[in-house]
């Protein structure tokens, strides 16, 4: 089974600029969440979708960070504008249904200047 | 507030020795405890998983967790650790009813020395 896909590995921006971060779950997964994971720590929710609905967005910084699952199949994370403290790896997972274990992707890591 | 620790942030061992992994959470309620992990360079896996039942739990590897109710407590052991177990090792916790509030312990480095 092909895994949650992720693009891109890599991104370095200078603050006040905006960047976003594409996830392709596994096929036929309904639920996806994007995490950050700041350096030393473990991988905080940002946002879960079931479907094309959110769940959980409570610990999304609204001011700056949105996200999408228009058609309730990959998802896009966008910043915008970056902060300094926004320097972390981004991941996305998805899993069945949101009472199954998150089959995680590669992530892509997010440095600011 | 919900919240899962993990005392032992860096763990070094040589091979043979056995492991034993600390995780403590805070949550009166029913739990799905999880044990994830991250080998250099590779994504997050599922080591293990304990939503109900027998306690012991056993996972891929050789790795196991007992969840203990009275003490908070979802333990990872492994009996004799390879250098191949060298990665970094993450507890979550999420309550029964509600998946979406998942929480990841900090993580505990294991280093193994050949």
């Amino acid at each position: 089974e092909a895994g949650v896909a992720q693009s891109p590995r890599y991104k370095i921006i200078e603050k006040r600029q905006s960047v976003a971060f594409w996830c392709n779950p596994i096929s036929g997964h309904a639920t996806l969440y994007w995490y950050q994971q700041i350096l030393g720590q473990g991988p905080k929710l940002l946002i879960q979708f079931q479907n094309n609905g959110v769940v959980d967005d409570s610990q999304l910084p609204k001011d700056r960070f949105s996200a999408e699952r228009l058609k309730g199949v990959d998802s896009t994370l966008k910043i915008q504008p970056a902060k300094l403290e926004d320097s972390a790896v981004y991941l996305c997972a998805s899993s069945s249904d949101g009472n199954q274990p998150q089959h995680f992707g590669d992530g892509t890591r997010l440095s600011i200047l | 507030a919900q919240s899962v620790s993990q005392h032992n942030h860096h763990v070094i061992l040589s091979e043979a020795a056995s492991l034993e992994l600390g995780c403590n959470y805070s949550y009166g309620g029913t739990v799905n405890l999880f044990w994830y992990v991250q080998y250099p360079g590779q994504h997050l896996q599922l080591l293990l998983k304990y939503f109900s039942g027998d306690p012991l739990v056993k996972g891929i590897k050789g790795f196991e967790a007992e969840f203990i109710k009275s003490k908070f407590s979802f333990n990872l052991r492994k009996p004799s650790v390879q250098w191949s177990d060298t990665a970094e090792y993450f507890c979550a916790v999420t309550p029964y009813s509600s998946a979406s509030k998942i929480i990841f312990g900090s993580g505990t480095r294991l280093s193994i020395r050949p």
